[in-house]
């Protein structure tokens, strides 16, 4: 059965901590993984991985996937209190775009 | 707005009613997603649609609950005879032809409840 588990379940900073949030997975057919910003409403799109060891990033925001290990971390450096959000891990599992979601990680960021 | 839309953001059924749920995938996308987040959980995939076909439905429930992506119009999410069970979040997603199918969109989402 398809596996997403994301660490910490809940995490609270303050302005200009750093954080790293945890996604390890076992899907089946995998072939990319995604990062999902979710406040009071839509997932918003974060990053799409699908090779191993390459690093995106966007901002303050950077992620990297390794596909040996099955596991993916998302980095936010310089936090400010609009990162505070929940944020989602989700790996595609067949070739029908099917994303399978973790239970996402609360983050909090005082001032 | 050339965003994922939806429609109504939020629906209140009774018991035994039909809820309709509509989705507008962004500008120039074709494939549409539907998703549900129960109180408390994670989002669930329920079914991939192209236009006029059902790709993959392995989430959807057996019974009560369908979906279509005509030709013209929005995808339609069905769900007859709603149970409280039900009340949940659904969202939908697109993603452009053509593309990697996982770089999905998500649209606001519908807030449905059942009382």
């Amino acid at each position: 059965e398809d596996k997403v588990v994301q660490s910490p379940l809940s995490l609270v900073v303050h302005e200009g901590d750093t954080v790293t949030l945890n996604c390890s997975y076992e899907v089946t057919n995998f072939r990319s993984l995604l990062w999902y910003k979710q406040e009071k409403k839509a997932p918003t799109f974060l990053f799409m991985l699908t090779s191993s060891g390459i690093e995106k990033k966007s901002g303050r925001l950077s992620s990297i996937l390794d596909k040996k290990e099955l596991f993916s971390i998302l980095n936010i450096t310089a936090t400010q209190t609009g990162d505070s959000a929940i944020y989602l891990c989700a790996p595609g599992s067949s070739n029908t775009g099917k994303l399978i979601f973790g239970q996402g990680t609360t983050l909090q960021v005082k001032p | 707005n050339a965003g994922v839309m939806q429609n109504p953001r939020h629906l209140v059924r009774r018991r035994g009613q039909e809820a309709r749920l509509r989705c507008s995938p962004m500008k120039g996308h074709s494939h549409v997603y539907w998703y549900r987040q129960l109180p408390e959980e994670g989002l669930k995939f329920m079914v991939y649609l192209q236009k006029e076909n059902i790709i993959d439905e392995s989430g959807m429930p057996k019974e009560r609950f369908s979906a279509e992506f005509p030709k013209e119009g929005p995808s339609i999410l069905r769900i007859q005879q709603v149970v409280r069970g039900d009340s949940a979040a659904y969202f939908c997603a697109s993603s452009l032809a053509g593309s990697n199918p996982y770089e999905q969109y998500f649209g606001p989402g519908t807030r449905l409840t059942v009382t």
